[in-house]
């Protein structure tokens, strides 16, 4: 089984829906990253959180909320979708603790590919 | 400026072929830096860490020039299963474990 999973993995959607893009993890980290993916653009990085408690917001967090229900889970909501933010998106999980100043290897769950008509 | 640099391509190299990757960060607090593999339509799997000191694992070596501010990638002996896109990667020096990656160079290996 998958370590990092992500639900659904492919969703077609309308303007000013409201979707969720579920991650679980069965690595036990403590970090979970959520990012799109763009052609020609790379990825970005719309939140963060180190555990529970600490959510932080990346570059692109606008139109984007999260929640960190359980170390395991960590969810993306579009509160109102537009077709912008119609691309593919990754979930990511990694293990380096707070304080020790330097990042590690993120491992990635196969991706969500979200289009918004 | 984007913060991590890359040639986007595309390279379309034979087998057998050598061939080179560069990216420039711009953030001189990054202190640890990667290349990340992508095949199609797939998640991003790391590739190798790249260190100071260089550093090689079988047909690929990574070296880092932090004077310079860049990194490379070195591919010997392409192989078609090394077609995909190679991800540049840098991490700041924080305790957020936060990456910023590269938008990617892509690598066709062909017969």
């Amino acid at each position: 089984d998958a370590d990092v999973t992500q639900t659904p993995r492919n969703r077609i959607t309308k303007t000013g829906k409201r979707i969720m893009l579920e991650c679980s993890q069965t690595k036990g980290h403590d970090r979970m990253y959520w990012y799109r993916q763009d052609p020609g653009l790379g990825l970005r990085l719309i939140y963060y959180s180190f555990d529970v408690k600490d959510i932080n917001k990346g570059e692109i967090s606008d139109g984007y909320s999260v929640s960190r229900q359980a170390q395991a889970k960590f969810s993306l909501s579009l509160e109102s979708a537009i077709p912008n933010q119609t691309a593919l998106y990754f979930c990511a999980t990694s293990d380096l603790k707070p304080g020790q100043g330097m990042s590690n290897e993120q491992f990635f769950g196969p991706g969500t590919r979200l289009t918004v008509l | 400026r984007k913060e991590v640099e890359q040639d986007p391509g595309p390279f379309n190299v034979p087998e057998g072929a050598t061939v080179a990757f560069n990216c420039t960060y711009s953030n001189s607090a990054s202190q640890s830096f990667f290349w990340y593999r992508q095949d199609c339509r797939k998640e991003p799997k790391l590739l190798m860490s790249v260190y100071s000191s260089g550093n090689e694992d079988g047909r690929f070596t990574a070296q880092l020039n932090r004077a310079s501010q860049y990194i490379s990638l070195l591919i010997r002996d392409s192989k078609l299963s090394d077609s995909a896109t190679y991800l540049c990667v840098a991490g700041i020096g924080t305790s957020y474990g936060k990456l910023t990656f590269g938008q990617g160079t892509i690598l066709t290996v062909h017969p």
